[in-house]
């Protein structure tokens, strides 16, 4: 079984500053890693992943994660928010083998002050 | 192409009554997911169907609660005598093939309201 602590329910930033978004798991296998996003009354859409090689993804709109198996963490992070990037984020895992659903975390929202 | 769609949008019912929601998901994808996501909390799965059949139903809370896909395309979540800890927005996604690797489509969700 799998778990996901997001350890900020509320993150508010000044545009143009950096942010960084905390994502925890717990899982007794190997997991494969997901953030998505909603935006405000929108669906959820994935915004990266992490199957396996570089633990260092990327996003198209400059949103980047990294794996850390030690740390069991899974932090995203953007050096320069928009207004545009307010929404709510999840944070995600499934296992590698086994269940194919994903466990989701509590969300953070991510408000951007002019 | 189109999107997974969700009909409909928004349910109000009274406590005691039997509701069906329809998820359609992206054509071609064989993988479909229901999940249930109260308010200020992250989504958590009830279901899951590759093809017609329900690959892991170990989300399903309890017995009044039940899903089909008889032709492998549109799902149908159902839930019979419904109570107000029902309440909640009911995601539906889908994915191209079976696989924890594979991207979740979501829907934009059914609103459900048990007065």
């Amino acid at each position: 079984a799998q778990s996901v602590t997001q350890l900020d329910s509320q993150v508010p930033v000044f545009e143009e500053a950096p942010v960084e978004l905390r994502c925890n798991y717990s899982s007794s296998v190997s997991v494969y890693l997901f953030w998505y996003v909603q935006y405000p009354n929108q669906g959820l859409q994935l915004l990266l992943k992490y199957l396996s090689g570089s633990t260092l993804v990327e996003s198209i709109n400059g949103f980047e994660a990294e794996f850390n198996k030690s740390q069991t963490s899974f932090h995203l992070r953007k050096p320069s928010v928009h207004i545009s990037d307010t929404a709510e984020y999840f944070c995600a895992v499934s296992g590698v083998q086994g269940a194919q659903k994903l466990v989701f975390g509590q969300g953070t929202r991510l408000t951007i002050n002019p | 192409g189109a999107g997974v769609s969700q009909t409909p949008s928004n349910k109000v019912t009274e406590k005691g009554k039997y509701v069906e929601l329809r998820c359609d998901p992206i054509s071609g994808h064989t993988a479909l997911y229901w999940y249930r996501q109260s308010l200020g909390q992250g989504p958590e799965f009830l279901i899951y169907f590759q093809g017609t059949g329900a690959a892991d139903d170990s989300g399903l809370p309890n017995d009044r609660f039940f899903a089909v896909r008889p032709e492998g395309s549109v799902s149908t979540l159902k839930i019979q005598r419904t109570e107000r800890g029902d309440s909640a927005m009911y995601l539906c996604a889908s994915s191209p093939s079976a696989g924890s690797r594979e991207t979740q489509y979501f829907g934009p969700g059914t609103r459900l309201l048990v007065l």
